[in-house]
């Protein structure tokens, strides 16, 4: 059962330009999500993070947005630029004492075009 | 530095035979997680290490057994595996919770084929 939906398998947008990725969830007990970039052949690299306790934040170009009632997060690039072009994997997960089990989506392919 | 060794990075392997896939961090971190991800899909989630003891397994196949022997190492043992095991292992590492931050930083994996 995929707790954590990335809807659009992929998206082209011209450089410059924002590149908005979206992401649902439906455990209710998710309150940390992070997005994380993937090459192809590499492992995930991680982009930024928020906690269920902001509906925002920011790291550069990089903006990620929570809405718990709708339990849906967005992570929004600006300016895009051609090395975005990635596999993003947006990831949720219960926080506990012991480790954490992280829950991806099945991502989004960027593509952004000069 | 954020780096998580993994090794080997490409891995053929009969089904009889006995394996061992290897990962490093020196972040400090004391949790550790075995990931599978098949083409196209998303990591799946194998096991998680907290402070170098196994805390989370999700129900995976005695054929894949892990171990930690310290905070910095994590091998997955492999043994009889089947060719649906083929797939990219990934290794990640974090803080435990209850510290400030605990994003999973990821190795760049081994490509397993069991033939």
């Amino acid at each position: 059962d995929q707790q954590v939906k990335q809807n659009s398998p992929s998206l082209s947008v011209q450089e410059g330009r924002i590149s908005i990725l979206n992401c649902d969830y439906t455990n209710s007990m998710f309150d940390y999500f992070l997005w994380y970039k993937k090459y192809p052949a590499e492992g995930p690299t991680f982009l930024i993070s928020i906690s269920s306790i902001k509906d925002k934040n920011e790291d550069g170009r990089f903006t990620v947005f929570l809405n718990k009632s709708a339990k849906h997060l967005s992570l929004h690039i600006v300016p895009s630029q051609p090395g975005d072009s990635a596999v993003y994997f947006c990831a949720a997960s219960p926080l506990s004492n012991s480790g954490y089990a992280l829950n991806f989506g099945k991502g989004t392919s960027l593509l952004v075009t000069p | 530095d954020t780096e998580v060794t993994q090794t080997p990075k490409h891995l053929v392997m009969g089904m009889t035979n006995k394996k061992s896939l290897k990962c490093e961090q020196h972040m400090g971190h004391r949790a550790m997680y075995w990931y599978k991800q098949k083409a196209k899909k998303p990591p799946e989630l194998m096991f998680v290490y907290s402070y170098e003891k196994l805390s989370i397994n999700e129900s995976v196949p005695s054929r894949f057994s892990p171990e930690c022997p310290n905070s910095s190492l994590l091998n997955l043992h492999l043994h009889a595996l089947q060719p649906e095991d083929s797939a990219l292992y990934l290794c990640a590492s974090s803080h435990p919770t209850g510290t400030t931050s605990y994003e999973q930083y990821f190795g760049p994996g081994t490509r397993l084929t069991v033939t």
